[in-house]
C-alpha cells in the first residue's frame, strides 16, 4: 500500500532563518506531488506542484521554492523565512494510471511557526 | 476568478440526525467535485468524488449530489455520530494531465451526543 511521510511534524524557526521540509511517498511511482499551505481560518493554498523529477511549477509567487530530486521525494525550502510563512504545510500525491486519477492523498503535515 | 463557498460557520447537529453541508462555486466548470474530511492537526482525507455527469453518489452513510446548473454540491451524513465531528472540505478539479484541485475553506461539523 502507499504511504506518505512528512517531516518534521512541528517546527519553530526565527524570522530570516532557512527552511527545509521534506515529503516522501512509498508504494507508488511517478506520482504528481503537491505542496499546500493552510493558514489559520483559511483554505488550502496550493504552493507548488510537480509532475516529474526536476519539474516544478509555482502557483503563488513568494519566498519559498520547491525541488524534486527523486521520483518520490518533494522538498519545500526557503532561504529566509517571513512571519507570514507560518502555517500548516501539507504534501499530497495523486496516483496516475490507476483509473483513480483525481483524488489526492495527503501527508500528516508540518506545523511551522515563525517567531 | 474561481471561487468556492462553504459555510464557514460551524454546523451543530444532534446525534442520529442527518447533517447537510453545502458547497457553491462560481466562475468554474469542474469535471470533478470531491469531498474531504480534515481532523484538527491532520491532513485531509479523501471521502467521495462525483463527476460532472453524475447527479448523486453514495458511500455507506455518505451521499453527495452535484448540480452543475445551480453550481452546487450537497454533502449528507445520515445517522450522524460524534465521531463524524470534523471539518469537511469541498474541492473542484478539471480533467487533464495536471489535475489541479481547488479547495474550499471547509465547514466544521459538530455532532452533539
Amino acid at each position: 500500500s502507499q504511504t506518505i511521510h512528512q517531516w518534521p511534524a512541528t517546527l519553530v524557526q526565527p524570522v530570516g532563518s532557512p527552511l527545509s521540509l521534506e515529503c516522501t511517498v512509498e508504494g507508488t511511482s511517478n506520482p504528481n506531488l503537491y505542496w499546500y499551505r493552510q493558514a489559520a481560518g483559511r483554505g488550502l493554498q496550493l504552493l507548488f506542484y510537480s509532475v516529474g523529477i526536476g519539474q516544478i511549477s509555482s502557483e503563488v509567487p513568494q519566498n519559498l521554492s520547491a525541488s524534486r530530486p527523486q521520483d518520490r521525494q518533494f522538498i519545500l525550502s526557503s532561504k529566509k523565512l517571513l512571519l507570514s510563512d507560518s502555517g500548516f504545510y501539507l504534501c499530497a500525491w495523486l496516483p496516475r494510471g490507476t483509473g483513480r486519477n483525481y483524488e489526492q492523498y495527503f501527508g500528516p503535515g508540518t506545523r511551522l511557526t515563525v517567531t | 476568478s474561481q471561487k468556492i463557498e462553504q459555510n464557514s460557520e460551524a454546523l451543530n447537529i444532534q446525534e442520529g440526525k442527518t447533517a447537510t453541508l453545502t458547497c457553491n462555486y462560481t466562475n468554474y466548470s469542474p469535471a470533478y467535485l470531491q469531498w474531504y474530511r480534515q481532523d484538527p492537526g491532520r491532513g485531509p482525507v479523501f471521502l467521495l468524488l462525483i463527476r460532472e455527469n453524475e447527479k448523486e453518489k453514495r458511500k455507506e452513510r455518505l451521499k453527495v449530489t452535484f448540480d452543475t446548473t445551480l453550481k452546487q454540491s450537497l454533502f449528507h451524513i445520515t445517522a450522524s455520530q460524534p465521531a463524524d465531528s470534523a471539518t469537511y472540505l469541498c474541492a473542484l478539479s478539471n480533467s487533464g494531465g495536471y489535475q489541479k484541485v481547488t479547495f474550499g475553506i471547509g465547514t466544521k461539523l459538530q455532532v452533539i451526543p
